[in-house]
Parts: structure tokens; sequence; C-alpha cells
């Protein structure tokens, strides 16, 4: 596609519920990120994949959140018991290879109540 | 010590001025930086790139970097009030580039 596409735009979980994100990269990107965004922070790193290998999960939170990438393209970023401290944008990301910057979707904002 | 640090701001400028936003980073080893523009509700978009010491022009924007500071900067000239949003420093740290991000500065630029 034309740029990273993100789904749902919008989220509000129940606490307590699981959650799927969605992220379709930029076709033929080999790397996708994920990162997390409070208000009035800058984004945070959760995860990156090479393909479908997730080369780095070091950022994320706890072991309630999951993702994966099984096809080297779309990837599904899942919060398990969602918390109230999850509450946040989860921007995925896209790059050609290393060395390039990053293309941003829009975001997913997940409030948890 | 965050690994990139940005002032918060707000930074207010009036319109037609320049303006300097400033980011330190802590890892001597890292070879390339970015900067993205952020608006209120929207997601990062990548406006400059730098990889070597010294400066670096692509229209109103000049991107400044000094290794042996461990600094990088932003300049914005002529800013018009479309320049108003937050400006986030990143780095890329790792092996494989992951991007670090600092917390950003909000930028207003006033009529």
């Amino acid at each position: 596609g034309a740029g990273v596409s993100q789904s749902p735009r919008y989220k509000v979980a129940k606490r307590g519920q699981d959650v799927a994100l969605r992220c379709d990269p930029i076709s033929g990107h080999v790397s996708l990120f994920w990162y997390q965004q409070a208000l009035g922070q800058g984004p945070e790193f959760l995860t990156y994949f090479q393909n479908e290998a997730q080369l780095d999960k070091s950022g994320l939170p706890s072991d309630r959140f999951f993702a994966e990438r099984p096809e080297g393209s779309v990837s599904t970023l899942k919060i398990q018991r969602t918390q109230q401290e999850d509450s946040a944008v989860y921007l995925c990301a896209s790059s050609q290879g290393q060395g390039d910057g990053y293309t941003f979707g829009s975001g997913t904002r997940l409030t948890v109540v | 010590q965050k690994e990139v640090e940005q002032n918060s701001g707000p930074l207010s400028v009036p319109e037609g001025a320049i303006a300097s936003l400033n980011c330190t980073y802590s890892d001597r080893g890292s070879q390339s930086f970015f900067w993205y523009r952020q608006y209120s509700g929207k997601s990062p978009e990548l406006i400059m790139f730098i990889y070597s010491n010294g400066d670096k022009e692509d229209g109103r924007f000049t991107a400044q970097l000094n290794k042996a500071s461990q600094y990088v900067s932003l300049l914005i000239r002529d800013s018009q009030p479309s320049d108003s949003a937050t400006y986030l420093c990143a780095v890329f740290s790792g092996g494989y580039n992951k991007l670090i991000f600092g917390a950003g500065t909000r930028l207003a630029v006033h009529p």
C-alpha cells in the first residue's frame, strides 16, 4: 500500500479485556516496529521485526504484550488482560532497510476503562 | 539519564522568526539522527535526517550535528503558524538501528 495502515483507529477496552491491534506496513518494507506513545511523551520502543523474525522485544512492558508477524507483512500487537496503564497510542512503523528513516502509521488510540 | 533529551517547551516564536530546537544524546556511538514533526493527534512524520557533522539544509529547515558534543539541533527559518507542532529528535541505537526518541519539544508560532 501507499502508507502504513493501522486498525482500529480507536479502541475502548474494559479493564481485563484482550485487544488486538493490526499493522499493515508499506509493501516490501522488511523492518517493522511497534511503539507506545503516552500523552505528552515521545514514542517508546516496544518490539522489532525483520521480515517474520522478531529480533527485539526488549521494550514490551510485560508478558501481557505479544506481537507477531507470521508471514513477514501484516503484524498484530496483542495485549492480554488490559490495564489502565496500557492506555496510550500504539504506533506501527516500517522501513525498507537498515539506515532508513521510518514511516509511521496513524496509530491506534487505546483507552482502557 | 535518558538516551535522548529535549526541552519540552513550549517554545514560542513570532511568525517569521527562526525557531531553534535542541537535542542531546548519550550514546557516543550513534551515527544517524532524525527530526520528526508531530501535529496534535497525528503520527510523527520525518522531516530531516543527518549523519555527518555540520549542517544540512532542506528548504526552511537546517539540521546541525556536533558528534563531539553529542548535540543535534533543528533550525526553522521564517517560522509559520503551520509549523506549530511537537518536534521529536530521534537517534539510531543498537546494531539494527532501533530509533530512540526524545520526549519532544512543543513549538508554537504566533502571528
